[in-house]
Order: C-alpha cells, then sequence, then structure tokens
C-alpha cells in the first residue's frame, strides 16, 4: 500500500531562515504529488502540485518543491521564510490511475517561524 | 472563485446519537470525498463518491458511515451510532474531472465533537 513519509513533526525556524520540508513516498507507478497547508483554525489550502513536466515546481506564496523520481522524493522549499508561514503543511500524494482517485496525506510538519 | 461548504462549522453530539454533516461541493464537479483528522494526527481519506455511488472507502469507513448526495447539490456524511473516537475534523472535498489532472478543493471542515 502507498505511504507519505514527511521526516519532521515539528520545525521551528527564525524570520528570514531557510526552509526544507522533507517528503517520501512509496508508490512505484505514476504519481500526484500536493502540497498543502493548513494555518491555525483554517482549512486545507493548495500550496503546489506536481503532475508532470518540469520537477521544479513553484506555488503560491514563494514555495516550491522538487520531485526526484529516483528517490520517490518531493521536498518542499522556501529560500526566507516569514512569521505568517507558521501553520501545518501536508505533503500528499495521488495515484495517478486510481479509479477513485484518493489522496493520502503525511502526518504533516508544523511549521513555527519565530518573528 | 467558487468553494467548497461545509455546515455546521461545529456539531457537538452525545455519543450514540446520529449525525449529519453537510457539504455543497462546486456545482461543476463530479467527485467527492469525505477525510478526517483526529486531533494532533494526520489527515485520513474515508470515502471517495462517483456517478452516485461509493468509488472507494478506506477501512475506517464502517458500518456506521453512510454517503449521500440527495439532491444534486448536497453530499452528506452520516455516522449512524457515534462513538467517542469518531471526534474528529471532517473535511469534504470535490474534483472536476473535465480533465484528470485537476486537484481537489476542500471545504473549511467540520468539527464534531462526541459528549
Amino acid at each position: 500500500a502507498q505511504s507519505v513519509s514527511q521526516h519532521n513533526h515539528h520545525v521551528i525556524l527564525s524570520e528570514a531562515a531557510s526552509l526544507e520540508l522533507g517528503c517520501n513516498y512509496s508508490y512505484g507507478g505514476t504519481v500526484n504529488l500536493f502540497w498543502y497547508v493548513q494555518y491555525p483554525g483554517q482549512h486545507l489550502q493548495l500550496l503546489l502540485k506536481y503532475f508532470s513536466g518540469d520537477p521544479l515546481v513553484k506555488g503560491i506564496k514563494g514555495f516550491e518543491a522538487e520531485f526526484i523520481k529516483s528517490k520517490f522524493s518531493f521536498n518542499l522549499r522556501k529560500p526566507s521564510v516569514q512569521w505568517s508561514d507558521t501553520a501545518e503543511y501536508f505533503c500528499a500524494v495521488r495515484e495517478g490511475n486510481t479509479g477513485g482517485f484518493k489522496t493520502i496525506f503525511g502526518a504533516g510538519t508544523r511549521l513555527f517561524v519565530k518573528a | 472563485e467558487p468553494e467548497v461548504t461545509q455546515t455546521p462549522s461545529h456539531q457537538v453530539t452525545q455519543m450514540g446519537q446520529e449525525v449529519i454533516l453537510r457539504c455543497v461541493p462546486i456545482s461543476n464537479h463530479l467527485y467527492f470525498y469525505w477525510y478526517r483528522q483526529i486531533l494532533g494526527q494526520k489527515v485520513e481519506f474515508l470515502v471517495s463518491f462517483y456517478n452516485n455511488e461509493i468509488s472507494e472507502k478506506s477501512e475506517i469507513f464502517d458500518d456506521q458511515f453512510s454517503v449521500e448526495r440527495p439532491d444534486g447539490s448536497n453530499f452528506t456524511l452520516k455516522i449512524r451510532s457515534t462513538k467517542l473516537e469518531d471526534s474528529a475534523m471532517y473535511f469534504c472535498a470535490s474534483r472536476a474531472r473535465v480533465r484528470i489532472n485537476q486537484p481537489q478543493h476542500f471545504g473549511d471542515g467540520t468539527r464534531l465533537s462526541i459528549l
């Protein structure tokens, strides 16, 4: 069965620090990859997605992620974080050929940015 | 931009009672989903629904759960006899299938508290 692993449960950074959140998945077939963000008290929002093409994808708010097929990874990056980036970040994988296209989520990484 | 809406935002129910969580997906979307997030845990897939039937469900989605699209606009999740461990945030999502590379759009969630 497919699974999604996020390496860090909690990350604490100072403003302007660089961010990289790790994500690995276990599925050998075609996948669609996502990062979602959940700000405190709010719903899940799509940050960025990868379906095909350029493995470096850019999302909203200065975030980007790189798909490395050989490593089954889809790490999220941001060069300089802001206090407003404090949130929980979820990596998610969807099997490209599944009829219902259910999405499997990682456990999440809680990011706290110190002002 | 159209949104997925969920009602109520917070539902408090006595253990053993039935509860119905309501969702209005985006109007031209064809695939519908329910997920849940127990406090402090990851988002978990419950069920996907297409063409008026369940297309996939997880092991969490047992006989106590059911879904329905009663009137062409609402998509409901019913829990027949709630248990304490059903306390969670429940997210509805919908997806268009005009093109295969469409992400799911999530609602704000319903916080279900079982007493």
